[in-house]
């Protein structure tokens, strides 16, 4: 597709389970983003990709938060041991290259832990 | 450490009245400010930005914003708003030039009434 694709679109698990979420960037985008919608609430930060730089990781709340991004293309989001506050809406964006560019959103993963 | 403040979590408009969405920021750098909107259902989409060059700057569906050092403020505004213009509006700062993360404001909810 022409879009940021991610998957699923909508994941229920019980708390302390782990989970993964999907996102596959449009292709050529060298910046890749992670954020988190709470309800009601603005896009909070947890971490950017940039080419074959170290990512930032400065925003991912605690150390269940974990991402990688494979071949500079698709990237997984992994929480461990899932918390009730962990339930929001995680938001996946791509660029050409850097910030000053356009983001390009994907529909996001609605994630509901019980 | 740069960061951005919307002042209004809420604003209500007629349709056919000026729009004023408040953003102020800080940054210690020269910034690239943008506006998003993200319509209900629908995924993030860029309205506007500025990265140094004129300092009004004119965006999608007539909003425009203007770019105030001496104030550090970028405040979106649209002279006559639409129905369809309801929905909730993010302020987002990045330092110029950087390939650093992109902080969003925390939103402001745009209601627009017949």
């Amino acid at each position: 597709g022409a879009g940021v694709s991610q998957s699923p679109s909508n994941k229920v698990t019980e708390k302390g389970k782990d989970v993964e979420l999907r996102c596959d960037p449009i292709s050529g985008h060298t910046a890749l983003y992670w954020y988190r919608q709470s309800l009601g609430q603005g896009l909070e930060f947890l971490i950017y990709f940039q080419g074959n730089s170290a990512p930032d990781k400065s925003g991912l709340p605690s150390d269940r938060f974990s991402a990688e991004r494979t071949g500079g293309s698709v990237s997984t989001l992994t929480i461990q041991r899932t918390q009730q506050e962990d339930s929001a809406v995680y938001l996946c964006a791509s660029s050409p290259q850097g910030t000053n560019e356009k983001l390009f959103f994907g529909s996001g993963t609605q994630l509901s832990v019980l | 450490a740069q960061s951005v403040t919307q002042l209004d979590s809420h604003v209500s408009v007629s349709e056919g009245t000026p729009v004023l969405l408040r953003c102020n920021y800080s940054s210690s750098y020269s910034p690239s400010l943008f506006w998003y909107v993200q319509h209900p259902n629908k995924g993030l989409q860029l309205l506007l930005k500025y990265t140094s060059a004129a300092t009004l700057v004119k965006g999608i569906n007539g909003f425009e914003a203007e770019f105030k050092k001496s104030e550090t403020s970028f405040h979106l505004t649209k002279p006559s708003a639409h129905m369809s213009d309801a929905a909730e509006y993010f302020c987002v700062v990045t330092l110029s030039g950087n390939t650093g993360k992109l902080i969003f404001g925390q939103g402001t909810t745009l209601q627009v009434k017949p």
